[in-house]
């Protein structure tokens, strides 16, 4: 089984300082990791995905996610946000290998940014 | 890129009645798709899996007689909710996974839809 926590509900910065959005997995296979973006009343969209690849994704907009398999982690940053970054923010979850696992996504509970002047 | 197309963005209904919603993939073709529910504030749930040509298949909790999926085609899946009531007042999500020439691009989800049942 897989899931996904997403350890802050609400994160709040200043413009032009750093963003620091946590997640952590659970996977009995070999996931795959995904970050999406939710503005209010709109869909998601994809800002990065790790799929076995490097460990330090970079995605659109300046964000990049680590992910470090001892920890279990894959937490995504931004050197500095910017007012246009308050949304919501979903970490997801696909186990690719699992049998029958390689479609199902699963949702952290995601956090709110809020950017501040 | 690929692109989910969904309709409405927006519907108001009277309780008892249904409404229908569309998922298109505009420039691929989608032999899955998949319906996501999402209540205030809260995270996507995924209702079922839509597969193009069967049966969709639904998650546990989930009323496939309330909540009618239709693939007919690899472009369209649409979600019908039959007698809607009030507590069916939800934002409604479609995602779809772009797969093309042996690449996997990965989910690409529609704009949702919010239904009002009143």
């Amino acid at each position: 089984a897989q899931s996904v926590t997403q350890l802050d509900s609400h994160v709040s910065v200043s413009e032009g300082t750093p963003v620091l959005l946590r997640c952590n997995y659970s996977s009995s296979y070999s996931p795959s990791l995904f970050w999406y973006v939710q503005h209010p009343n709109k869909g998601l969209q994809l800002l990065l995905k790790y799929t076995s690849a490097a460990t330090l994704v970079k995605g659109i907009n300046g964000f990049e996610a680590e992910f470090k398999k001892s920890e279990t982690s894959f937490h995504l940053t931004k050197p500095s946000a910017h007012m246009s970054d308050a949304a919501e923010y979903f970490c997801v979850v696909s186990e690719g290998g699992s049998p029958g696992g390689g479609n199902k996504l699963t949702f952290g509970t995601g956090t709110q940014l809020k950017v501040e002047l | 890129g690929a692109v989910v197309s969904q309709h409405p963005s927006r519907v108001i209904c009277k309780s008892g009645t249904s409404v229908k919603i569309e998922c298109r993939s505009l420039d691929f073709q989608a032999t899955t798709m998949f319906w996501y529910r999402q209540f205030p504030k809260q995270s996507l749930m995924l209702m079922a899996t839509s597969n193009e040509g069967s049966k969709a298949t639904y998650e546990q909790g989930v009323e496939k007689d309330k909540f009618l999926i239709n693939h007919a085609s690899l472009t369209l899946s649409t979600l019908t909710v039959t007698s809607a009531h009030p507590e069916d007042s939800s934002f409604y999500i479609c995602s779809a996974r772009f797969l093309m020439a042996g690449s996997d691009y990965g989910y690409t989800f529609g704009s949702g839809t919010r239904l009002t049942v009143v």
